[in-house]
């Protein structure tokens, strides 16, 4: 079974310009969210979707967004990129919604912006 | 928003020594308790997932304790393996699949 697949692994920005992450779940699972991580701090929560509604957001500007599309895979936007958004994107899929089920990560997207 | 904390930070331990973590989390609105291994250059893995007061569960060497009406977890290795080297997070989840990381456990384990 395919793991998280999240595309690019590496993108390079100025600031001011915008990007599209990408992230397709393991087959099956409808569940997708996303972290970031940056240096010093843990992961921190951006947003989740299920069945293409996004259900949860975590406090960070409007800038960020995300959606998902009827095959569960999902993209995430961040536009008007600023230095400070520079981190590790994460994507994690989990077969229910519920809280219960454990979160498959997949490799994520390494974000530098100059 | 959950404040989670983890501790220590990092350790260092030589092989063959067993080793605990320890995750706190205020209790309320807490649906369950997930614990990660993050290996460098991996992406994260699934250890344990806890929902109930005095739950423990146990992965070979590895095995976690969750307490709820304190808000705690503890993580515990027995017998440390180098491979057993990464950064250990756990996080409280709500209803809503919303995960509250810590900044987690670094563990480096000395051949």
């Amino acid at each position: 079974k395919a793991g998280v697949t999240q595309t690019p692994r590496y993108l390079i920005k100025t600031r001011g310009q915008q990007v599209t992450l990408s992230c397709s779940p393991i087959s099956g699972h409808r569940s997708v969210s996303w972290y970031q991580q940056t240096p010093g701090q843990g992961l921190q929560f951006l947003f989740e979707y299920f069945s293409e509604t996004q259900r949860n957001k975590g406090n960070f500007p409007g800038r960020f967004s995300g959606r998902q599309f009827s095959n569960s895979r999902s993209e995430m936007n961040v536009s008007t990129l600023e230095l400070g958004d520079s981190a590790l994107y994460l994507c994690a899929s989990s077969l229910v919604a519920g809280g219960n089920s454990p979160l498959h990560f997949g490799n994520g997207t390494r974000l530098t912006v100059t | 928003i959950l404040n989670v904390e983890q501790s220590p930070q990092s350790l260092h331990v030589q092989e063959g020594d067993s080793t605990n973590f320890t995750c706190s989390f205020p209790s309320s609105n807490f649906y369950a308790l997930h614990w990660y291994r993050w290996e460098t250059a991996k992406s994260p893995e699934a250890l344990f997932v806890m929902t109930l007061n005095g739950d423990e569960k146990k992965k070979g060497r590895i095995s976690a304790t969750l307490n709820t009406k304190e808000g705690y977890s503890y993580l515990y290795i027995k017998g440390s393996q180098p491979e057993d080297s990464a950064t250990y997070l756990c996080a409280p989840s709500n209803t809503g699949n919303q995960f509250y990381f810590g900044t987690g456990t670094s563990l480096t384990v000395i051949p």
